[in-house]
């Protein structure tokens, strides 16, 4: 089946680095999002790993793939206040279809 | 990168009448366009997938009848809410694919 769980709220604070995680279970999924959404806003992608990747580093962003565990992880360096949102991470199946997890909020303390 | 418009954003609607939301990619063409449905602090649900020049695909325990859509070109999917409730007051956000999947900004939906 198709699940994608993940911490709901984070509180870090600026300056810090944030790690939120998710967990999936479809192993066949090929390619792993991270999306951040601002309140009423849609969503904006962050950044995406291919599943025969264990490590893709974009920026301030690190996303961690343990393919045998089925946990993804996105690391923030250096938290902004401007990072806070919620942060979905979603898996795709049937080639097409986004699987979503329920969203982390992540809240960042000045 | 890719650009997915959503329109209307916001939306107040009387309970009974029907409301069309409007998805369009712009600078691509998208055979396929997603439709989820966010409800307040809670991640987001398919609801359909729309295929062009076809009919959409709904998921499991969602109205095809009630939240009609329609993919008529490469760049335009609608869904239109009809017979619109209170409880269909939310957040509604279309996505598009091109190599990866773009979403639009959202249309918050308000039904009195």
């Amino acid at each position: 089946g198709e699940d994608v769980e993940q911490s709901l709220f984070l509180s870090v604070r600026e300056g810090d680095s944030s790690v939120i995680n998710c967990t999936y279970t479809d192993s066949s999924s090929t390619y792993l999002y991270w999306y951040k959404q601002e309140p009423g806003a849609g969503l904006q992608l962050l950044t995406y790993i291919f599943s025969n990747m264990d490590m893709k580093q974009d920026q301030r962003l690190t996303v961690l793939l343990n393919k045998k565990d089925k946990h993804l992880s996105l690391r923030i360096a250096d938290t902004q206040t401007g990072d806070s949102a919620i942060y979905f991470c979603a898996e795709t199946v049937y080639g097409n279809k986004l699987v979503f997890g329920a969203g982390t909020i992540l809240r960042v303390k000045s | 990168g890719a650009v997915v418009s959503q329109h209307p954003s916001r939306v107040i609607c009387k309970s009974g009448t029907s409301v069309k939301i409007e998805c369009r990619s712009l600078d691509f063409q998208a055979t396929t366009m997603f439709w989820y449905r966010q409800f307040p602090k809670q991640s987001l649900m398919l609801m359909a997938t729309s295929n062009e020049g076809s009919k959409a695909t709904y998921e499991q325990g969602v109205e095809k009848d009630k939240f009609l859509i329609n993919h008529a070109s490469l760049t335009l999917s609608t869904l239109t809410v009809t017979s619109a409730h209170p409880e269909d007051s939310s957040f509604y956000i279309c996505s598009a694919r091109a190599d990866e999947a773009f979403f639009g900004q959202g249309t918050r939906l308000t039904v009195v």
